[in-house]
């Protein structure tokens, strides 16, 4: 079965950027979506097929997929970022990623 | 603005049955597939089930295949998932989700805000 692997945890300190990568083989061939997930709360989309942002999604999120990896990026992080992001995508049903833990520092 | 309201989470014994709905509003409900995703308390994300816009197709998990069903009423706007022989692995809160469009390859537009499932051993 097709896998995802996200780096358990990432910190960052404010106002400066955060990559979370999510792996998988030849993954730049899927469409990438990515979810952010604060404490006690439902999972939001915050980065569709591969780089587009849903309507009410700063802009400071972006996202970027090339051939073994996709990439979200948070520019300019703020406490309010700090939160679980999970990468998923389809292989014959769907497969999320194992979560990152962004820590704003 | 879209709303997914889960219910049915509760307590239930090993080997006990249970079944989720979760009832839909502001949006064309059969015109986009729905999903279950479940979550382990303080674990990650893992999908459950789904269903096309028209039932045509519906897609299970492994480790909940033969045990689960979905199922959707679209005069009724709502999705169950009637679950069976419970076993303290299934322990998670179940989400309902909203796919993008009719069919597969959806990513998740909006959930809900989860119903908890607690099988006791």
């Amino acid at each position: 079965s097709y896998v995802l692997t996200q780096p358990p945890s990432v910190s960052v300190a404010p106002g400066k950027t955060a990559r979370i990568t999510c792996g998988g083989n030849n993954i730049g061939s899927r469409s990438v979506h990515w979810y952010q997930q604060k404490p006690g709360q439902a999972p939001v989309l915050v980065v569709n097929d591969d780089s587009d942002r849903p309507s009410g999604i700063p802009e400071r999120f972006s996202g970027f997929t090339s051939r073994n990896s996709a990439t979200l990026t948070i520019s300019r992080v703020e406490a309010g970022d700090e939160a679980d992001y999970y990468c998923q995508v389809w292989d014959s049903l769907v497969v999320f990623g194992g979560g990152t833990k962004l820590t704003v520092l | 603005e879209v709303q997914l309201v889960e219910s049915g989470g509760v307590v239930v014994q090993r080997g006990g049955s249970l079944r989720l709905s979760c009832a839909a509003s502001g949006f064309t409900f059969d015109d986009f597939s729905m999903h279950w995703v479940r979550q382990v308390p303080g674990k990650g994300l893992e999908w459950v089930s789904f269903i096309t816009c028209d039932s045509g197709r519906r897609d299970y998990a492994d480790s909940v295949k033969g045990r689960f069903t979905i199922s959707r009423d679209n005069s009724e706007d709502s999705l169950n998932l009637q679950m069976n022989s419970l076993t303290p692995e299934d322990t998670a809160f179940y989400y309902c989700v909203k796919g993008d469009s009719c069919g597969y390859y959806n990513y998740f537009e909006s959930w809900g805000q989860g119903t908890l499932v607690t099988v006791s051993p």
